[in-house]
């Protein structure tokens, strides 16, 4: 049973626009999140992350909210870049444990 | 990039015949993981590695063992290759709880 779910496979965005992902987790323990970024034929790369002690963490052009109440996050990319079209992972893990469950990514195209 | 060599690349085996892959680091990380990728399924770990060692299952061990002898090697073993186990497997590392993971550029794995 999948603990951590995106439920969009794929999302479109016209350059310069904002790229808005969504993410939604089921284990109330988890309390750290983070996001990869994947290229065809590469590995996965982190991107940003936030403890459950913050409702928002910024990076450059990346920007992670969290709900808690509503076991929900999300990941703003504003402006969005043609380099930015990869697959996007969710991942969260609970304090008591170094694994990390995924959900089943994100594809975003950037388009011209 | 963290130091992190995945080997072979890319592997094409038979049905029934053993095949280990490797996970070599650099970085003198405690914690090691295989995971695969499958469409749909985002990331799903297999195996993990706490210490020299020292390992335990993760949600989809079944058909797989590892073995870490060593801090720096964590070898995954399909002990008899089958058409299910075809699929994008990643080695990562982490030190310690909670900071974010470090994958290899994978191994691709197609049983015929």
């Amino acid at each position: 049973d999948q603990q951590v779910k995106q439920n969009s496979p794929s999302l479109s965005v016209q350059e310069g626009r904002i790229s808005i992902l969504n993410c939604d987790y089921t284990n109330s323990m988890f309390d750290y999140f983070l996001w990869y970024k994947k290229y065809p034929a590469e590995g996965p790369t982190f991107l940003i992350s936030i403890s459950s002690i913050k409702d928002k963490n910024e990076d450059g052009r990346f920007t992670v909210f969290l709900n808690k109440s509503a076991k929900h996050l999300s990941l703003h990319i504003v402006p969005s870049q043609p380099g930015d079209s990869a697959v996007y992972f969710c991942a969260a893990s609970d304090g008591n444990d170094y694994k990390l469950s995924f959900g089943a990514g994100t594809t975003v195209t950037v388009r011209a | 990039d963290a130091g992190i060599t995945q080997s072979p690349r890319h592997k094409v085996t038979e049905t029934g015949t053993p095949v280990t892959l490797r996970c070599h680091q650099t970085e003198n990380h405690r914690y090691m993981y295989w995971y695969r990728q499958d469409p749909g399924h985002g990331l799903r770990l297999i195996h993990y590695s706490y210490g020299v060692k020292d390992t335990d299952k993760g949600e989809v061990s079944d058909g797989y063992s590892v073995s870490r002898s060593k801090t720096e090697d964590f070898l995954l073993t399909l002990e008899s290759a089958t058409s299910s186990q075809t699929s994008v497997y990643f080695c990562a590392i982490s030190e310690p709880v909670n900071t974010e993971a470090f994958f290899g550029q994978g191994t691709r794995l197609t049983v015929v």
